[in-house]
């Protein structure tokens, strides 16, 4: 079985501050980790993935992240944030098993809320 | 290349009727896969399709189904709603094939039941 804890559901931060959401996972086989954004009344769009590979992973509008097998953290960070990075932020896994391999599992969301 | 669809977009329901729920997946998309997300739950994985069958299965009651067509379109249906099934209702597709794990989401049909 999976799961996926957030340690935060709100960070409010500064703009042009820097930032860090953080995701600790259990799972008893290997999987893939995930962060989605998703912005009011809209689905989620994909940050970026960790499939294998190099542990820190860049994802789109400057963000990246870090895998950290030991701790089974999957830390998100952005160095400067922006008005625009309101919205809500999912870490899930994504078992690596080829018949499991449809059903993510999602942490509760991190609010970060961009103030001028 | 178009993206997830889903509709429709809104919808209120009454207590104790049935709702039907579309999604198409980005086209050659074969894995169909629904959530459902309450402020309370969170997101929770409802079901997958992936080539007309049901692949796997989260924890809902039987009152939540689904279906997959030959053109990989799916349909989720809930019967004999109940007022906690208000909620965002999300779709993603994705290919399913080697190395293809990233899941592609719809905006969702937000079910209000009164």
């Amino acid at each position: 079985a999976q799961s996926v804890t957030q340690l935060d559901s709100q960070v409010p931060v500064f703009e042009e501050a820097p930032v860090e959401l953080r995701c600790n996972y259990s799972s008893s086989v290997s999987v893939y980790l995930f962060w989605y954004v998703q912005y009011p009344n809209q689905g989620l769009q994909l940050l970026l993935k960790y499939l294998s590979g190099s542990t820190l992973v860049k994802g789109i509008n400057g963000f990246e992240a870090e895998f950290n097998k030991s701790q089974t953290s999957f830390h998100l960070r952005k160095p400067s944030v922006h008005i625009s990075d309101t919205a809500e932020y999912f870490c899930a896994v994504r078992p690596m098993i080829y018949n499991q391999g449809g059903k993510l599992i999602f942490g509760q969301g991190t609010e970060l809320s961009v103030k001028p | 290349k178009a993206g997830v669809t889903q509709t429709p977009r809104y919808l209120i329901k009454t207590r104790g009727q049935q709702v039907t729920l579309s999604c198409s997946p980005i086209s050659g998309h074969r894995s169909v896969s629904w959530y459902q997300q309450t402020p309370g739950q969170g997101l929770q994985f409802l079901f997958e399709y992936f080539s007309e069958t049901q692949r796997n299965k989260g924890n809902f009651p039987g009152r939540f189904s689904g279906r997959q067509f030959s053109n990989s379109r799916s349909e989720m249906n809930v019967s004999t709603l109940e007022l906690g099934d208000s909620a965002l209702y999300l779709c993603a597709s994705s290919s399913r094939g080697v190395g293809n794990t990233e899941a592609f989401f719809g905006q969702g049909t937000r079910l209000t039941v009164v």
